[in-house]
């Protein structure tokens, strides 16, 4: 059974700061990850994906991904009250369809 | 162009009633999904279809069957509803395997009385 774990939070963290959150997987096999953002009664919805170690960056968004330690990221810079919600993590497994989702770890931005 | 789009938004059925949710997607991907999501369980796969014509079970597809109508259609059918079927399904659709975004429609909440 391929795991995703994440913190469930809740995470708070005052306006301006950095979020950090986190999310280790089980199939060493894992080849693509995901982060999705879900809003209270909403859909998720991507906010980056990365399938190569070191770090990807968009926007305030930067995605780690360590396959050794099997272990990806998400830093929010200059956490904004807008980005309170539940990120998700996914991961793809090798020659798989399916994407496993973490539990979610919930956000809340302090102003 | 809508993405993926589901009915109804929201149900409520009585136990051991049926119903069928439907889910189509505008974008051509070959794979679609269907999830539950339940309070503190996270997304749950119930089925999914790599591709037209093919089917597969996932996590947690007992009570569920699935119908993979055509590229763009994926319905979801509850033969029998149990008040453990009360959830919030959500239906995606893929390119196919790799880095490819999931995209998801927004959902039908389902109560079973």
């Amino acid at each position: 059974q391929k795991e995703v774990e994440q913190n469930s939070g809740p995470l708070s963290v005052p306006e301006g700061a950095i979020a950090s959150l986190n999310c280790t997987y089980s199939d060493r096999g894992s080849q693509s990850f995901f982060w999705y953002r879900q809003y209270s009664g909403k859909s998720p919805e991507l906010i980056m994906f990365i399938y190569s170690n070191g770090d990807k960056e968009d926007g305030r968004f930067t995605a780690q991904l360590n396959k050794a330690s099997q272990y990806v990221s998400l830093l929010i810079r200059d956490s904004q009250p807008s980005d309170s919600a539940t990120y998700l993590c996914a991961v793809d497994g090798a020659g798989s369809y399916q994407l496993t989702f973490g539990k979610g770890t919930k956000l809340s931005v302090i102003p | 162009n809508a993405g993926v789009t589901q009915t109804p938004k929201f149900q409520v059925l009585k136990t051991g009633q049926s119903m069928t949710l439907q889910c189509a997607q505008d974008m051509n991907h070959n794979s679609m999904y269907w999830y539950r999501q339940d309070p503190g369980m996270g997304l749950r796969l119930i089925y999914y279809s790599a591709s037209e014509g093919t089917t597969d079970k996932g996590e947690v597809p007992n009570g569920y069957n699935v119908s993979r109508l055509n590229k763009r259609e994926f319905s979801l059918r509850l033969e029998s509803a149990a008040p453990s079927q009360t959830s919030v399904y959500f239906c995606a659709s893929r390119d196919g395997q790799g880095p490819y975004e999931q995209y998801f429609g927004p959902g039908t909440r389902l109560t079973v009385t």
